[in-house]
């Protein structure tokens, strides 16, 4: 079993859709919650970085954590095309910078 | 966000050539710096982890004769792929932390390495 597990994908939404990307994790010892987004040939860009359970809204995006479940989400509001990549899960351990990734789910959003 | 810049974005060798990329920061101390490969359409693989002035600790099953990591300050990183093979071939990113970032790091743009 992988430590982080993540839909690949591909998912496709309508323009203005509510997209709800999800990863899940075995290792209960992660405290710190990253969601990257990834356009095609470019490094990844932070988008939420979470620490331990709960929400944490910026924008259209918000990030959810629920440690009792191992569950991880983020939510995208009023979707637009230009929201079109891979979005990736990331976690570490408290003191750490390791992070392990989930695989990435790709995102079509459709105008 | 802080800004971590990366050269080249993309290079081409012949095989049996050595490439070197470059990761720096460019508006905090990296104390930390990462390199990661990452095949089509999969996800990141953590090859190695660089601190200021010490050696690199490499991930199991990378070669570190053949991935050359140097973290001589704390702005810059260089990935040295020595005898390059057609299966070096990947998306190389970096990415770096400082002292009060928490767990925070942030990534290069990414170099596409193409051998022939």
């Amino acid at each position: 079993q992988k430590e982080v597990e993540q839909d690949p994908g591909p998912l496709s939404v309508p323009e203005g859709a509510i997209v709800s990307l999800n990863c899940t994790y075995s290792n209960s010892a992660f405290q710190y919650f990253m969601w990257y987004r990834q356009y095609s040939r470019k490094g990844p860009e932070l988008l939420m970085y979470t620490y331990s359970s709960g929400n944490k809204e910026d924008g259209r995006f918000t990030a959810q954590v629920d440690k009792s479940s191992k569950y991880i989400s983020l939510f995208i509001r009023d979707s637009q095309p230009s929201d079109s990549a891979t979005y990736l899960c990331a976690m570490t351990n408290s003191g750490t910078y390791k992070y392990i990734f989930g695989t990435g789910t790709r995102l079509k959003v459709l105008a | 966000g802080a800004v971590v810049s990366q050269h080249p974005s993309w290079v081409i060798c012949k095989s049996g050539t050595s490439v070197k990329i470059e990761c720096r920061s460019l508006d905090f101390q990296a104390t930390t710096m990462f390199w990661y490969r990452q095949f089509p359409k999969q996800s990141l693989m953590l090859m190695a982890t660089s601190n200021e002035g010490s050696k690199a600790t490499y991930e199991q099953g990378v070669e570190k004769d053949k991935f050359l990591i140097n973290h001589a300050s704390l702005t810059l990183s260089t990935l040295t792929v020595t005898s390059a093979h057609p299966e070096d071939s990947s998306f190389y990113i970096c990415s770096a932390s400082g002292r009060t970032m928490n767990t925070e790091a942030f990534f290069g743009q990414g170099t596409r390495l193409t051998v022939v």
